[in-house]
Parts: C-alpha cells; structure tokens; sequence
C-alpha cells in the first residue's frame, strides 16, 4: 500500500522559498502512470492544485503559480519535493501530496503539513 | 483554466436522508471528474473516479454520475459519518481544479 508523507518548515517568512518534502513508501516514484503531485488548502478554503512530476520526471505546473514553483524528485530517496519561491501571506495554507493513477482521482495522500508565511 | 462550480455551498440534512451534490464545469470535461468527501483535519478521500466509478472501498451508497458539462454525487442515505465537506475536481486538462466545496451539516 503505498504511503505518503509530507515534511518541512511550518514557518516560513515573507519573500523566502518554502520547500517540502513528500516520502513515498509501498511504492516507486519511478512507476510508469503515477502523477505526483502538490496540492494546497488555505483554512477554510478550497482545494489548489500546484503541480505535478511524473514517473519519467516531467513536470507540469498551475500557470497560476509556475512563475515561482519548482517540483524536482529524488529517486534514490523516493521523494518529490515542492519550492515555492517569494512566499507571501497569501500563501499560508495546508500543502498536500498526493500521488494519481491516470483518468483516476488523488489516491494516496499525505496527511497534509501547515505552512505558516509570516515575519 | 476550467472552473468548477458546486451547489449548493452547504446543506442541512438528516440521517436517512438522500443528498444530492451538483458539479457544472466551464466546458466539457467529457468524464474526467472525481468526488471527494473531506472531514476537518484530514486529507481528502476520493469517492468517485470517472464519473461513476466506486472507489474500492467506498460504501454503495454514493454514487455518480453525469457527463459533458453536469455531474451528480447522491448519497442514498447519508449516515453519521457522511457529515463533512464534498468536493468535485476534473482531470480532463490541466491545470487540475476542483469545485469550492459543498459542507454537508446535520439539520
């Protein structure tokens, strides 16, 4: 069964880059049909989808947001990573990751991390 | 981008009762389209995948369906535990976006 499992900062101050960390267990994130993705949740509000990485390492970003994101993978540790970079306020939410099998929804989650943007 | 649009926002309802959740997207999205119940606190659980497809372990009581533009999540007869927030997203064409959520309350 595979498992995910976010880890970094929970603070991060204004104009600096907040990285995370998704461990994934049960599983290689070099298996073909697997997206890996980074999904956010301010409190109280909806679901934002940030981007993904593939089982071949290609990446795909919210054009809302890909001014300042990076996604990259360790295969060796069998992690994906998140950078955002210039963080403002705005950016304070629960970041998620999240693994999808193609045409399917997001299955498995990681139990989400609290990224905090402030001085 | 393709938007989401969920009603209603939030329901009262009671055990027992039949609920159903709409999801309209901005063009079709042919079946591209998931559900997700999400309680406080916890990741989201997806439900529904492809419209009408029963995620493995997912009781029979939800179900899915619609097409194009319209979809539909009904939950026959919402049990205790089904009080929590609902949300639809599409895959069809990136980026991924999901509807605002619909919060299902006890009456």
């Amino acid at each position: 069964q595979v498992q995910l499992q976010e880890s970094g900062p929970g603070l991060v101050k204004p104009s600096q880059t907040l990285s995370l960390t998704c461990t994934v267990s049960g599983g290689s994130i070099s298996s073909g049909g697997y997206y890996w993705s980074w999904i956010r949740q301010p409190a109280g509000k909806g679901l934002e989808w940030i981007g993904r990485i593939d089982a071949s390492g290609s990446t795909t970003y919210n054009s809302s947001l890909e001014s300042r994101v990076t996604i990259s993978r360790d295969t060796s540790k069998n992690q994906f990573s998140l950078n955002l970079t210039s963080v403002t306020a705005a950016d304070t939410a629960v970041y998620y990751c999240a693994g999808r099998i193609i045409t399917r929804g997001f299955d498995p989650w990681g139990q989400g991390t609290l990224v905090t943007v402030s001085s | 981008d393709i938007q989401m649009t969920q009603s209603p926002s939030s329901l009262s309802a009671s055990v027992g009762d039949r609920v159903t959740i709409t999801c309209r997207a901005s063009q079709s999205i042919i079946k591209y389209l998931n559900w997700y119940q999400q309680k406080p606190g916890k990741a989201p659980k997806v439900l529904i995948y492809a419209a009408s497809s029963l995620q493995s372990g997912v009781p029979s009581r939800f179900s899915g369906s619609g097409s194009g533009t319209d979809f539909t999540l009904t939950i026959s007869s919402l049990q205790p535990e089904d009080f929590a927030s609902y949300y639809c997203q599409q895959n069809y064409r990136v980026p991924l976006t999901f509807g605002g959520g619909t919060k299902v309350e006890i009456k």
